[in-house]
């Protein structure tokens, strides 16, 4: 009954480094996605995927890469991370373009 | 270019109050509206709205869809201070799922 399991739930980055945020689910869901939520701005998308193999860029995709390697998993990885990717990060899924979203919950990431 | 707005940004409101919620969008190929309610942790699903003129309710709660105008609502009647919250209105299109910047409630009691 896990539904959408983001990894992990916080973490602490020094400007520079690099890190991959794994978003898993297991409803076999073809659709992911990986958003981005800053105050006052609602969720911004940054990548999504229509399948294992698949992805395309959202509305906020610039220093942020992602893989879909197998078709639970969603990775978002920060290559070389800045403050301003300071927020809070969520990952959803759904069975298909339109319908049953559903939302893991969230990872708080801070870059200092 | 594509984009879902959402007003007022925020509003206060006393229990008891009742209010209406408003989303407009301008995108192609539209699939659905949904609306969640957002309360420090991951958006809760409220509606989704796919054909216009339907109202969709769920206790004090009920949105509607007009997709000749572009744009839904959503009302809470009966304010209660759990509904004091971050409300977003989102856009299924395409295969995006693209929000708007919310609207916060607080409701006073």
């Amino acid at each position: 009954n896990a539904g959408v399991t983001q990894t992990p739930k916080f973490r602490v980055l020094k400007t520079g480094q690099s890190m991959t945020l794994l978003c898993a689910q297991d409803m076999n869901h073809e659709y992911m996605y990986w958003y981005r939520q800053d105050p006052g701005m609602g969720l911004r998308l940054i990548h999504y995927s229509v399948g294992e193999g698949t992805t395309a860029k959202g509305e906020v995709p610039d220093g942020y890469n992602v893989s879909r390697l197998k078709k639970q998993n969603f990775l978002l990885g920060l290559e070389s991370a800045a403050p301003s990717q300071t927020s809070v990060y969520f990952c959803a899924s759904s069975i298909q373009a339109g319908y049953g979203y559903t939302f893991g919950s969230g990872t708080r990431l801070t870059v200092v | 270019e594509d984009k879902v707005v959402q007003s007022p940004l925020s509003l206060v409101v006393h229990e008891g109050d009742t209010v209406t919620l408003n989303c407009s969008y301008e995108v192609t190929n539209f699939r659905s509206l949904l609306w969640y309610k957002q309360e420090k942790k991951a958006p809760t699903f409220l509606f989704m709205l796919t054909s216009s003129g339907i109202e969709k309710k769920s206790g004090r709660l009920s949105s509607i869809l007009d997709k000749k105008e572009l744009f839904s609502i959503l009302n809470i009647t009966a304010t209660q201070t759990g509904d004091s919250a971050v409300y977003l209105c989102a856009v299924g299109y395409g295969n995006k799922l693209v929000f708007g910047a919310g609207t916060i409630l607080r409701v006073k009691s």
